[in-house]
Formats: C-alpha cells, structure tokens, sequence
C-alpha cells in the first residue's frame, strides 16, 4: 500500500525559506522508474506541478520557479524534501507530493499524499 | 510551457445525466493526458490516464478520449459522489500542467 505525507511549517514569513518533507511508503526510491512530485494549490484555484524527482536522480522543475526550488531524495529514509526560497504571500497555497513513475515516458500522479497549507504572512 | 484549457469552468448537472468536460492542449500531446476528481479539502484523485485508460477501482461510468491536442472526460450518468471539480494535465512535457479545472455542480 502505497502511502505519501508532507510535514513542515504551516506559517512562514515573507522573504524567508520553507522547507517540506514527503515521507513516503509501500515503494522504494532505489526503484527503477519511481518518481516524486511536488504539486500545490492556492485556496480555491488550480493545481500547479512544481518539480519532480526520479530514482536516478533526475530532477524536473516548473521554469517560472526554477531558481527558488530545490527537490532532493533521502532514499534511506524514505523522503523528498522540495526547499522553496523568498516566500511571499502569493506561495500560500496547499502543498502535495505525490507518487508517478516513468519508464518509457512519464506517466501522471496515481498516489497523492494528504497535503499541508502553508500561509505566507508576517 | 503547454497550456491547458478546459471547458466549461463550471457545469450544473442533474443525477443521471450524461456530462462531458473538454480539456485542449496548446499543443499536441501524445495522449499523455490525465483525468482527476477533487472533492473539497481532499487531495486530487487520479481517474483516468492515456486520455482513455481507467485507473484501477475508478468506476466505468467515466470514460475519456481525444487525441492530439483535444481530449475529453464523460461521465455517463452522474452520481451523487461524481459532483466534484475535474482537472486535466499534460505529462507530455516538462513543465506538466494541469487545466484550471470544471468545477461539476448539483442542478
């Protein structure tokens, strides 16, 4: 069973760095072909991909955020951590990881974790 | 980036009915298009993958198609749990990008 949860602040302030945690189960990061992503929504807008990282190592970023994300693994510990630098309210939103995989290509989210809200505000 | 337009943003709908909601890629795609179901404060729910296939346990009233830059998502007949928000997304490329979602409504 394959299950997926994110920790971190709830509250952080403008200008400073947030940092979350994906703690996952029921699959290894060593696998071929597993990978881990990082989604968020604002309150009552769409979904937004953020970045991805495969079990080689392979790391995909959104290009508008680029220079302010940076995912890595822990596979011994079974995590992801995305860090995201200078804050600003507009990053307030609900953040998920999420399980895909790519083997011939890649292929879409079939396992979400829960989410976490983070408030960006002074 | 490939943008992803869906439509309608909203729909009302009556159980029972047969609903279709269109999701168009700026460009072609592959049919490396996904389906998910959203329910208030829950994480998104995969439904359908390959712009056609169904995830496992999702129910056969939903159903997709499309190919190269437009697809769609048919529910056959609603259901009392269908009434959600849907939103599309490209796994084609880099960034992967989800439509701003069909939020489906009670009539």
């Amino acid at each position: 069973q394959i299950t997926l949860k994110e920790s971190g602040p709830t509250l952080v302030k403008p200008t400073q760095t947030l940092t979350l945690t994906c703690t996952f189960s029921g699959f290894s990061l060593s696998t071929s072909g597993v990978g881990v992503g990082w989604i968020r929504q604002p309150p009552g807008k769409a979904l937004e991909w953020l970045a991805l990282i495969y079990w080689n190592d392979d790391k995909r970023y959104s290009p508008s955020l680029k220079s302010r994300l940076t995912i890595t693994k822990d596979t011994s510990k079974n995590q992801v951590v995305l860090t995201m630098t200078n804050m600003d309210p507009v990053d307030t939103a609900t953040y998920y990881c999420a399980h895909s995989r790519r083997f011939l290509a890649p292929e879409p989210f079939d396992y979400w974790g829960q989410g976490t809200l983070v408030t960006v505000s002074s | 980036d490939i943008q992803m337009t869906q439509s309608p943003s909203s729909l009302s709908a009556s159980v029972g009915d047969r609903v279709t909601i269109t999701c168009r890629a700026s460009q072609g795609i592959s049919n490396s298009l996904a389906w998910y179901q959203q329910k208030p404060g829950k994480a998104p729910k995969l439904l359908l993958y390959a712009a056609s296939r169904l995830e496992s346990g999702v129910p056969s009233r939903f159903s997709g198609s499309g190919s190269g830059t437009d697809y769609t998502l048919t529910i056959s007949s609603l259901q009392p749990e269908d009434f959600a928000t849907y939103y599309c997304q490209q796994y084609y490329s880099t960034p992967q990008t989800f439509g701003q979602g069909t939020k489906l409504e009670i009539k």
